[in-house]
């Protein structure tokens, strides 16, 4: 299995709700990653996991909040969103955190209303 | 700062050509130099390079990194039209930080 799944496909929300986006992959990978990617733009990282533990945050707002609850599975909360977080939400995942290839899911596209 | 480049940004070319996508960096704490090819949703991998002067290659596709002059090249050979896409060349240096992207159109 060398896929990485990703829920929803697609998700629109208002600037009042929590929502929850989850990325699961079962390579045995022990990084994975979150990442945003706005339109004819390239992604910029978010949030590293390295064995379950959070490793890097790119500076992210309090609004976006990620979990890791084991190997397999990667959670990004969302709450009180503004228009401007609307983009395509990806996850990727690699053996390792460091010199190893991402591996990315299909992408959550999100619209905040 | 650190930065990684993309040239040409995008490209249109026929069926059979052969085209060269170029990426350089000044980067920090260099790891690694990967390719993606990203068409409608997620960037799938196409190389990752560590090494100066050790061409990668895989069907029609080859790339090379040079650490000296701090570049790598991307050649696609005989195009064909599902080479349509959007190239993204990424910098492993701790965490990965992306180019532009090159996007390449191949028209029948």
């Amino acid at each position: 299995d060398t896929e990485v799944t990703q829920t929803p496909k697609h998700l629109v929300m208002g600037m009042t709700n929590k929502k929850s986006l989850k990325c699961e992959q079962h390579m045995g990978h022990r990084a994975m990653y979150w990442y945003k990617q706005k339109a004819k733009k390239p992604p910029e990282l978010m949030f590293v996991y390295s064995y379950e533990k959070l490793s890097i945050n790119e500076s992210v707002p309090s609004r976006f909040s990620p979990e890791c609850p084991n190997s397999s599975l990667l959670n990004l909360h969302l709450h009180a969103l503004q228009p401007e977080d609307s983009a395509l939400y990806l996850c990727a995942s690699s053996q390792f955190n460091g010199n190893y290839e991402q591996y990315f899911g299909p992408g959550t596209r999100l619209t905040v209303t | 700062e650190d930065k990684v480049v993309q040239s040409p940004l995008s490209l249109v070319v026929h069926e059979g050509d052969t085209v060269t996508l170029n990426c350089s960096y000044e980067v920090t704490n260099f790891r690694s130099l990967l390719w993606y090819k990203q068409e409608k949703k997620a960037p799938t991998f196409l190389f990752m390079l560590t090494s100066s002067g050790i061409e990668k290659k895989s069907g029609r596709l080859s790339s090379i990194l040079d650490k000296k002059e701090l570049f790598s090249i991307l050649n696609i050979t005989a195009t064909q039209t599902g080479d349509s896409a959007v190239y993204l060349c990424a910098v492993e240096k701790g965490d990965m930080r992306f180019g532009a992207g090159t996007r390449l159109t191949v028209k029948p």
